[in-house]
């Protein structure tokens, strides 16, 4: 079935540094690619989306390019800030098999110290 | 202000003691889901309905039930908890089945000893 990938976290970077979060994917068909960010004590909410190949999505400074040849949509940020600490989750839809549910990576944990 | 509220946040319960969860939405959306986080896992959906009275199950329904008799209301009822149903628990919501932005409630921390 259809499936995703994470890093595992946590990724814990000084401030300003360079981020990224890979996220790999296997579905079938061509699926919608998402990045959703929870901070604490919080419910998740869309960070960026892309919906088809080379696609890039991008919010906040985060982007994500989805790359069909390597089946990644890895996050980017070129500066991180204390405030982006939170837990990022990668999601694919729309794939045959999953019938348009969301299937949802593991979650990183970032935390980003000043 | 659009937002998907739960309630309760937190609750400490005994094994067997059946309690609900509710949530509600204030955006008339026709899709409403409920989904559990637990570490390493993500989160994974227990049960959807994409309209009144129509629900079906997600990933891992055994242990619970809902009800879709509003349609901004979508209450999670667990008959008999047992511990391992102690999770972090998320109502979400949206346009549509194929429409991907979904809204999160805050979730709600459920313990059962």
């Amino acid at each position: 079935g259809d499936s995703v990938t994470q890093m595992e976290g946590p990724v814990t970077l000084s401030e300003e540094a360079f981020l990224t979060i890979n996220c790999t994917y296997t579905a079938t068909g061509y699926p919608s690619l998402f990045w959703y960010v929870q901070y604490p004590g919080e419910g998740l909410q869309l960070l960026l989306k892309a919906t088809k190949a080379d696609d890039k999505g991008s919010n906040k400074g985060f982007e994500a390019t989805y790359r069909k040849e390597t089946t990644s949509f890895h996050l980017e940020k070129g500066s991180v800030q204390v405030s982006d600490s939170a837990v990022y989750f990668c999601a694919l839809s729309g794939a045959t098999d999953s019938n348009y549910q969301l299937i949802w990576g593991a979650g990183t944990k970032l935390i980003i110290k000043p | 202000e659009a937002q998907v509220t739960q309630n309760p946040r937190y609750l400490i319960t005994v094994t067997g003691k059946k309690l609900t969860v509710t949530c509600s939405q204030n955006m008339n959306h026709e899709y409403m889901s409920w989904y559990r986080q637990d570490p390493g896992l993500g989160l994974r959906q227990i049960y959807y309905s994409m309209n009144v009275e129509v629900t079906d199950k997600g990933d891992v329904p055994e242990g619970y039930k809902v009800s879709r008799k509003e349609k901004r209301n979508f209450p999670l009822i667990l008959e008999s908890p047992s511990p391992n149903q102690t999770s972090l628990y998320f109502c979400a919501s949206s346009f549509s089945q194929t429409s991907y932005e979904q809204y999160f409630g805050p979730g709600t921390r459920l313990t059962v000893t």
